[in-house]
């Protein structure tokens, strides 16, 4: 089932507003991905992170591992139209005969004009 | 630059039906996998393939099978489709089972 916990569910912003999100879980991962879907399409990666307390940021992204190894935080600074979509975090968990990738259910965002 | 390839975009089964979801990347990737996204659940594995000849199940394997007879290609196929497979499906490649996955657009299939 699920390993990762997303929230919030879902968020409403006012454009030019900040956003944060975050993803926790009971295990520890060494790896954690943050995605983000726009509508009608797959999912694509916007952020790597792959060393406890790494910060890294892509553009208006700024995403940090957390240094229990447990959480992972995503971050966009003055929001735009264009960042609607649904987010994901990720991470690999050792199931079967390999590694696979476990998502979050995701964090919904709208961004109001 | 064609990537993770699916076909088709959309589909509509009745049910007891069965079909087969086209899945191709030119990436040279060895592990491919199958998940499928409901409103709210985010999105779970159904089956994977770390290379050629080798399957595996994921976290919602029921209903489905899947083959990998070559690098490139990794169909799904729903054998009597039923209306709890009513779901967005998307197919992903990537180097290893633990970094970063490439998404195909997905298929959006309904079983009435």
């Amino acid at each position: 089932g699920q390993q990762l916990n997303q929230s919030p569910q879902s968020m409403f912003i006012q454009e030019g507003e900040d956003v944060s999100m975050n993803c926790t879980s009971s295990s520890i991962f060494n790896t954690w991905l943050w995605y983000k879907q726009d509508p009608g399409e797959g999912p694509v990666l916007l952020i790597a992170l792959y060393k406890a307390g790494e910060l890294t940021s892509n553009g208006r992204l700024t995403a940090q591992f957390g240094t229990t190894r447990k959480d992972s935080f995503l971050n966009i600074s003055a929001s735009i139209p264009s960042d609607v979509g649904i987010y994901f975090c990720a991470g690999p968990i050792s199931s079967g005969s390999a590694r696979q990738l476990t998502f979050g259910s995701g964090t919904q965002l709208t961004v109001l004009p | 630059n064609a990537g993770v390839t699916q076909t088709p975009k959309f589909q509509v089964l009745k049910t007891g039906q069965s079909m087969t979801l086209q899945c191709a990347q030119d990436m040279n990737h060895e592990y491919m996998s199958w998940y499928r996204q409901d409103p709210g659940m985010g999105l779970r594995l159904i089956h994977y393939s770390v290379g050629a000849g080798i399957t595996d199940q994921g976290e919602v394997p029921n209903g489905y099978n899947v083959s990998r007879s070559t690098t490139e290609d990794f169909p799904l196929r729903l054998l009597s489709a039923a209306p709890s497979q009513t779901s967005v499906y998307f197919c992903a490649s990537s180097i290893g089972g633990w970094g970063e996955a490439f998404f195909g657009q997905g298929t959006r299939l309904t079983v009435v």
